[in-house]
This record gives structure tokens, sequence and C-alpha cells, in this order.
């Protein structure tokens, strides 16, 4: 079966410091990759997608960044956070093909202070 | 473009009431839809899903929800609810046209009350 991992779980962090949030999936190859922001009380914000290695696109301008190093590893980075950076982070896998849903991670409550 | 919505960001009812979370969408080709469950500080889980076929779609947990092409709606029912469906419900919609990406709403809120 598959499963997918996002960590770390909570992480308190300082304006103007990096961020790195990983994320993988286990049990399936190629998939599609995202990362999405909740903010708190709202929808989701899709922020990047990957179709394959290196194969990266970026929904919004902002100070993140997505790299996919791996086939089924996907990381989100920042140089400098921005308070407005805080949310709730999430990672989500698909098939390739038509009409699958995605499957989401844990996620990951980034508070920027 | 595709869009969603959602009609309500917030729906109170009580306990073993019936519920009904609307949802509609635009698009100009064929479409699939989804509802997810989100519960507090969790990830997003698939309620259920329309592809093709009868357009009345269940979950395993009570849930139903229709396609309705002519009204492009695609509302979620359940004829009695508990406690523990408390949760944030979002509808999804993707196309057939390829693309990799899946449109949320924006999200309703059900709080289910004893």
């Amino acid at each position: 079966s598959q499963t997918i991992h996002q960590w770390p779980a909570t992480l308190v962090q300082p304006v103007g410091s990096p961020l790195s949030l990983e994320c993988t999936v286990e049990g399936t190859s190629n998939p599609n990759l995202y990362w999405y922001r909740q903010a708190a009380g709202r929808g989701l914000q899709l922020l990047f997608y990957s179709i394959g290695i290196d194969q990266i696109s970026s929904e919004v301008p902002q100070n993140l960044s997505a790299s996919r190093p791996q086939d089924r590893q996907f990381i989100l980075s920042s140089k400098k956070l921005l308070l407005s950076d805080s949310g709730f982070y999430l990672c989500a896998w698909r098939r390739r093909g038509l009409g699958y849903e995605q499957y989401f991670g844990p996620g990951t409550r980034l508070t920027v202070t | 473009a595709q869009s969603v919505t959602q009609l309500d960001s917030q729906v109170p009812v009580f306990e073993e009431a019936p519920v009904e979370l609307r949802c509609n969408y635009s698009s100009s080709v064929s479409v699939y839809l989804f509802w997810y469950v989100q519960y507090p500080n969790q990830g997003l889980q698939l309620l259920l899903k329309y592809l093709s076929g009868s357009t009345l779609v269940k979950s395993i947990n009570g849930f139903e929800a229709e396609f309705n092409k002519s009204q492009t709606s695609f509302h979620l029912r359940k004829p009695s609810v508990h406690i523990s469906d408390t949760a944030e419900y979002f509808c999804a919609v993707s196309d057939n046209t390829g693309g990799f990406k899946t449109i949320f709403g924006a999200g309703t809120r059900l709080f289910v009350k004893a």
C-alpha cells in the first residue's frame, strides 16, 4: 500500500530564518506531487506541483521554492521566512492519468514569529 | 478555466438531523468530482468521487453525492449526522484534458451539535 510522510509535524521559526519541509511517498512510482498551504480557517492554496524529477511548476509568486531531487521526494524551501508564511502545509500525491484522487500527508503546522 | 464554489462556509446542525453541503462547479469540459473531509490538524481524506456512470455516489459512512450536469452541482448529503461528522468538507474538480491539477472549493465547516 502507499503511504505519504511529512516532517516535521510542527515548526516554529523566526522571521528571516530558512525553511525546509520534506515529503516522501512510498509504495508507488512516478507520482504527481503537490504542495498546498492552508491559512487558518481558509481553503487550500496550491503552491507547487511536479510531474517528474526536476519538473516543477509554481502557482503563485512568493518567497518559497520547491525541489524534487528523487522520484518520491518533494521538498518545500525558503531562504527567509515572512510572517505571512505561517500556515498548515500539506503535501499530496496522485497517480498519473485521468480522474485519480489526491492522497494527502498529515501536514506541517508552521508558525513564523 | 475551472472553478468550484461551496455555497456555505459553515453549516451547524443537530445530531441525527439531515444535512446537505452544496457545491457548484464551472468547466468547459467533462469533469471528475470529489468530496474530501478534513478533521482538525490532519490532512484531507477522500470521502467519495464521481468519475462516470451512475450520478449518485456513496461513501461507506453514509454520505452520498449526486452529480447534476445541467445544474453543474455535486451536493453532499447525509440523512442523519453524528457528532463524529464534525469536520471541514472540500469539494474538488479535475478535468479530462490531461491536466495535473485539482481545483478545490473554499470548504464548508460542518458542526454537529448534541
